[in-house]
């Protein structure tokens, strides 16, 4: 599977657009770009999912460029309880093993 | 709202001693997955099952691990002899099939002294 590559941390302003990037140069063409989210002592949350169109749904929109080297996980509206650790994975739509890297943390202030 | 639920929540207990922790997935999924979250490692995936039936465990350590899924309703994840390092957060997850979306439940934080 193609790795990915995410910042560490970062801070959003409560009420703003939250915008979080990942790498993935290596993706192949039938790989998806997956994002979970796991708050503080909880379980990984699925958010969204996409293969090469932008995707939205009830949490977050999801941008992928164009050559899907990288891609865009947006939180419209940052609440507090989206203070949580943000995974972007790339998988197999056939492939079950999903590879959960260091994430990155996301802290929303008020 | 269906959610995968796993009992216990919490676990302590001491090296050498057997340790069963249960999962059940969400109604009607066939799919199980067992992860477990340190913070040397991260998330790993232990195991898998879909309609019952073990299809990975490599994940697993084989000597002190076992993981078996009784009925449709019930997973479970035993180790015998527990030792210190076995010290994490477990997580069982479910779906509908092996390309549907992974739903997990709470975990089980386990404690070996």
């Amino acid at each position: 599977d193609a790795k990915t590559t995410q910042p560490p941390s970062m801070d959003c302003a409560e009420g703003r657009a939250a915008n979080l990037p990942c790498n993935h140069s290596t993706i192949s063409g039938n790989e998806y770009v997956y994002w979970y989210r796991q708050i503080h002592s909880q379980g990984p949350q699925y958010i969204i999912h996409g293969l090469k169109n932008n995707e939205t749904n009830e949490m977050a929109s999801l941008i992928i460029t164009e050559d899907r080297k990288s891609s865009t996980l947006i939180l419209p509206h940052a609440t507090l309880r989206d203070t949580a650790v943000y995974y972007c994975i790339v998988s197999r739509s056939n492939d079950y093993k999903l590879s959960f890297g260091a994430g990155t943390t996301v802290t929303v202030r008020a | 709202d269906a959610r995968v639920t796993q009992t216990p929540r919490h676990k302590v207990t001491e090296m050498g001693q057997e340790v069963t922790m249960r999962c059940q997935p969400i109604l009607g999924h066939n799919t199980v997955f067992w992860y477990r979250q340190t913070m040397m490692q991260g998330l790993e995936l232990l195991a898998y099952f879909r309609n019952r039936a073990p299809l990975d465990d490599s994940g697993m350590p084989k000597d002190r691990f076992s993981a078996e899924m009784p009925d449709a309703t019930l997973a479970t994840l035993k180790i015998q002899p527990s030792e210190p390092r076995d010290s994490a957060v477990y997580f069982c997850a479910s779906g509908l099939s092996i390309t549907d979306t992974q739903y997990f439940g709470p975990g089980t934080r386990l404690t070996v002294l």
